[in-house]
């Protein structure tokens, strides 16, 4: 079955570093992959979309110049947190459309947990 | 923007009983999708929906497309422990488009 792969699961990084989380389809190609972020006992809240070879689409009130996304190749997608602040910390979640196709659901990638201090 | 209402929140059941939650929404979908999440895990795709009116079962759960495509339900027969975790609905209005969730249903099963 479709694979989604996100590395790392957690990290902790110091406020003002910056930290770049992997999201990669291992048995299929994505056009598109979705950045979702997720507080504690709340939904997945979607941040972009990452398109390849183009620029990411953005939802309204995400900083396009903090979280910085790069489509560069059909299987990979990553997620930069410039300058994390400690009210950056959440549960970060990539997507893809299952076997490259939106007819099969999307799969989820394990998500990162991401611990500013 | 839309809107998806998922409930109930949370439920407490006992082992081998059956459990039932919904989602409704203010606006159609034409993919309703299923997801269970565990802690510290992304969200796993249970059952998918393509089609209004279609019932679908994966096991001991059934879910279907409601005929007015702004509903679903879920339904987990006998639940055991492993059942345990927050059951995520989500609507796609057209393919290829993001997916809109509902807030989660909380589900417990004690032994």
């Amino acid at each position: 079955g479709a694979v989604v792969s996100q590395h790392p699961s957690w990290v902790i990084c110091k406020s003002g570093t910056s930290v770049k989380i992997e999201c990669r389809s291992l048995d299929f190609q994505a056009t598109t992959m979705f950045w979702y972020r997720q507080f504690p006992k709340q939904s997945l809240m979607l941040m972009a979309t990452s398109n390849e070879g183009s620029k990411a689409t953005y939802e309204q009130g995400v900083e396009k110049d903090k979280f910085l996304i790069n489509h560069a190749s059909l299987t990979l997608s990553t997620l930069t947190v410039t300058s994390a602040h400690p009210e950056d910390s959440s549960f970060y979640i990539c997507s893809a459309p299952a076997g490259g196709g939106p007819f099969y659901g999307y799969t989820f990638g394990s998500g990162t947990r991401l611990t500013v201090v | 923007g839309q809107q998806l209402n998922q409930s109930p929140q949370s439920m407490f059941i006992q082992e081998g009983e059956d459990v039932s939650m919904n989602c409704t929404s203010s606006s159609i979908f034409n993919t309703w999708l299923w997801y269970k999440q565990d802690p510290g895990e992304g969200p796993v795709l249970l059952i998918a929906l393509y089609k209004a009116g279609e019932l679908t079962s994966n096991g001991r759960l059934t879910a279907q497309f409601g005929i007015t495509r702004k509903d679903s339900f879920l339904n987990i027969s006998a639940s055991i422990p492993s059942d345990v975790g927050i059951y995520f609905c989500a609507g796609q209005e057209t393919s290829g488009s993001r997916l809109t969730f509902g807030e989660g249903t909380q589900l417990t099963v004690n032994p």
